[in-house]
């Protein structure tokens, strides 16, 4: 295993169009979360999985945000009519639900909304 | 709500010398973990250290150290012997602990950490 992959690293896209992000978790763990970092801040919750159960979202989440995780395995995050604001690095990571192992994050997806 | 604040934006340390960074947390919780994560510049975040709140004993991993002090709610971070390569964002974060199951982690801001040579 060769930890959490995601997928673009970098996406330039228009404001307006959609754009869909790919995470890839370590297989063993069954949870997974999205997170938003703009510069200089800390990264923000956007919503996680257990399984292929969403079992939060961030009011962060607008209605032009969905998750999906099928089968439990990786995860997309769409963005539909995307604006400058959306313009961030999203961050996937993974962990078990009870260990005290922290989480183990991917490189990011890096969005320029133009 | 629970929040992580991180007081000190930017700091900067001479290679070798020891370097605190400072950490205060607010919850209601009396079961929680606390982290402090390393994120180098354009490269993924990677844990440094861990604590679990039970546990009175400081968390040290090699070079790192933390000051725990569940009263005061603070949870900061040492770095001693400094090395060029520990130049990155440091990021405390809180995870509360449900009934056997996790939380999410949340976040401060970061602290910009300069190692000079």
């Amino acid at each position: 295993d060769t930890g959490v992959s995601q997928d673009p690293r970098h996406k330039i896209t228009k404001r307006g169009q959609n754009v869909t992000f790919r995470c890839d978790p370590i297989s063993e763990h069954n949870r997974l979360y999205w997170y938003r970092q703009t510069l200089g801040q800390g990264p923000e919750f956007l919503t996680y999985f257990q399984n292929e159960a969403q079992l939060e979202k961030s009011r962060l989440l607008s209605d032009r945000f969905s998750a999906e995780r099928p089968k439990g395995s990786f995860s997309t995050l769409e963005i539909q009519r995307t604006e400058q604001g959306d313009s961030a690095m999203y961050l996937c990571a993974s962990s078990f639900e009870t260990a005290f192992s922290g989480y183990t994050f991917g490189s990011g997806t890096r969005l320029t909304v133009v | 709500a629970q929040t992580v604040t991180q007081s000190q934006p930017e700091m900067s340390v001479q290679e070798a010398e020891t370097v605190t960074l400072s950490c205060t947390y607010d919850t209601s919780e009396n079961n929680y973990y606390l982290f402090w994560y390393k994120q180098p510049p354009s490269r993924q975040m990677i844990l440094v250290i861990r604590q679990e709140a039970y546990k009175q004993q400081n968390a040290t991993e090699n070079r790192f150290s933390v000051n725990f002090q569940k009263a005061a709610k603070s949870f900061s971070l040492k770095i001693s012997d400094s090395q060029l390569g520990d130049t990155a964002m440091y990021f405390c974060a809180f995870q509360p602990f449900y009934g056997g199951s996790q939380g999410n982690l949340i976040f401060g801001k970061g602290t910009k950490l300069s190692v000079k040579p």
